[in-house]
């Protein structure tokens, strides 16, 4: 089964910029959707197809893939942005696989 | 707008069945492939089931094939989750989400919480 590894935690200052990591087999080679999930809450998707933004998603919410990494990343990070966060791709067509999930503390 | 809202759980002993429910509306249900994703007390996210927009196409994580079922019903905006022979670590919140395959998870619901306890 395809495993997709993250960090268990990030912490960042404010004002300035997180980078969450996501490891996987050949990943590149794969899209890559990551959420959002604050406490008590579901959760929300940010970057999908590796790079694009929902509508409603602020600009400082960025994503890239490439080789075996896929990164999350938020600049000028604000304390709004403290949550969970899970890489997502579709190994196959019946099998959606979630990442281990990463908690950002903003300091 | 969309709203996905998610009922039946509750505390059932280990065994039991428990059936969910998803009830849609604000966007055309009867278009959308949807999913099942749990996430047990303070763990991660995990894909439970998914089944297409025409109920064609059926799918279930190996953890439980065999013991669940994915339905839908069309004509009332409805998704369900059957569950059987419930375990500990089937303990879990339980969300019904939006997915066509190779595609995002777009729409979530607010989760309803299974808990499977002697």
């Amino acid at each position: 089964s395809y495993v997709l590894t993250q960090p268990p935690s990030v912490s960042v200052a404010p004002g300035k910029t997180a980078r969450i990591t996501c490891g996987g087999n050949n990943i590149g080679s794969k899209s890559v959707h990551w959420y959002q999930q604050k406490p008590g809450q579901a959760p929300v998707l940010v970057i999908y197809y590796d790079s694009d933004r929902p509508s409603g998603i602020p600009e400082r919410f960025s994503g890239s893939n490439s080789g075996n990494t896929a990164t999350l990343t938020i600049s000028r990070v604000e304390a709004g942005d403290e949550a969970d966060y899970y890489c997502q791709v579709w190994d196959s067509s019946s099998d959606p696989r979630f990442g281990t999930g990463t908690k950002v503390t903003v300091l | 707008e969309v709203q996905l809202v998610e009922s039946g759980g509750g505390l059932v002993q280990p065994g039991g069945s428990l059936r969910l429910s998803c009830a849609a509306s604000g966007f055309t249900f009867s278009s959308y492939s949807m999913n099942w994703v749990r996430q047990a007390p303070g763990k991660g996210l995990e894909w439970v089931s998914y089944i297409s927009s025409s109920s064609s196409t059926i799918y279930y994580a190996d953890s439980v094939k065999g013991r669940f079922t994915i339905s839908r019903d069309n004509a009332k905006n409805s998704l369900y989750l059957q569950m059987n022979s419930l375990r500990a670590e089937d303990t879990a919140v339980y969300y019904c989400a939006s997915a066509v395959i190779f595609r995002p998870f777009d729409y979530w619901g607010q989760g309803t919480l299974v808990t499977v306890s002697s």
